[in-house]
């Protein structure tokens, strides 16, 4: 099982369209939780992190299930600017970072 | 806020000759450093781990007389990329911590293309 598992997507919306993005992980010890974004090319930035008591930014809102193991990520009320590549994030044992594959999203006019 | 500097941002180089790619902490003290690595579609994959002063941790698989790791001040890593091959072409990016628990802030990415 990979450690970090994401749908790839792509995830093809129209702008104002809800979207949720879900994310697995199979270290049951892993603390931090996070989401990046990443753009074509560039580095990823995070997004936010992720608490068990969720946790909402805006038009962007967290949950993780410690008991599944399972994150989530639910956008709403899509704009253009949010396409971009969705990262999984969960800590490492060596205090890095490990990373999904990443879920693309494609928001259209 | 913690900015790390890394250079150059794309560099191209022919089979056999070698790289350097530099990470810098601008306005903070890295103790570690991160190397990762991201071939297309694929998720960033942790190289090594480096601690000013120490040598490199490398992960299974990563071969630590190919692509060397240098920590020496708690500002610096460096990442040397010897005898380049086209397989090495991936998009390398460092992360810098002050070991704060969600201090982790990265490089803006290196393309490395081997022709």
């Amino acid at each position: 099982r990979k450690e970090v598992e994401q749908d790839p997507g792509p995830f093809n919306v129209p702008e104002g369209a809800t979207v949720a993005f879900n994310c697995t992980y199979s270290n049951s010890a892993s603390q931090s939780f996070f989401w990046y974004r990443q753009d074509c090319r560039k580095e990823p930035k995070l997004l936010m992190s992720v608490y068990s008591s969720g946790n909402e930014d805006g038009r962007f809102t967290a949950q993780l299930n410690r008991a599944s193991q399972y994150i989530s990520l639910l956008i709403r009320d899509s704009k253009l600017s949010d396409s971009a590549t969705y990262l999984c994030v969960v800590d490492g044992s060596q205090g890095n970072l490990i990373f999904g594959k990443g879920t693309k999203l494609s928001v259209k006019p | 806020g913690a900015v790390v500097s890394q250079h150059p941002s794309r560099v191209i180089c022919k089979s056999g000759t070698s790289v350097k790619i530099e990470c810098r902490s601008l306005d903070f003290q890295a103790t570690t450093m991160f190397w990762y690595r991201q071939f297309p579609k694929q998720s960033l994959m942790l190289m090594a781990t480096s601690n000013e002063g120490s040598k490199a941790t490398y992960e299974q698989g990563v071969e630590k007389d190919k692509f060397l790791i240098n920590h020496a001040s708690l500002t610096l890593s460096t990442l040397t990329v010897t005898s380049a091959h086209p397989e090495d072409s991936s998009f390398y990016i460092c992360s810098a911590t002050t070991g704060t628990r969600y201090g982790y802030t990265f490089g803006s990415g290196t393309r490395l293309t081997v022709v």
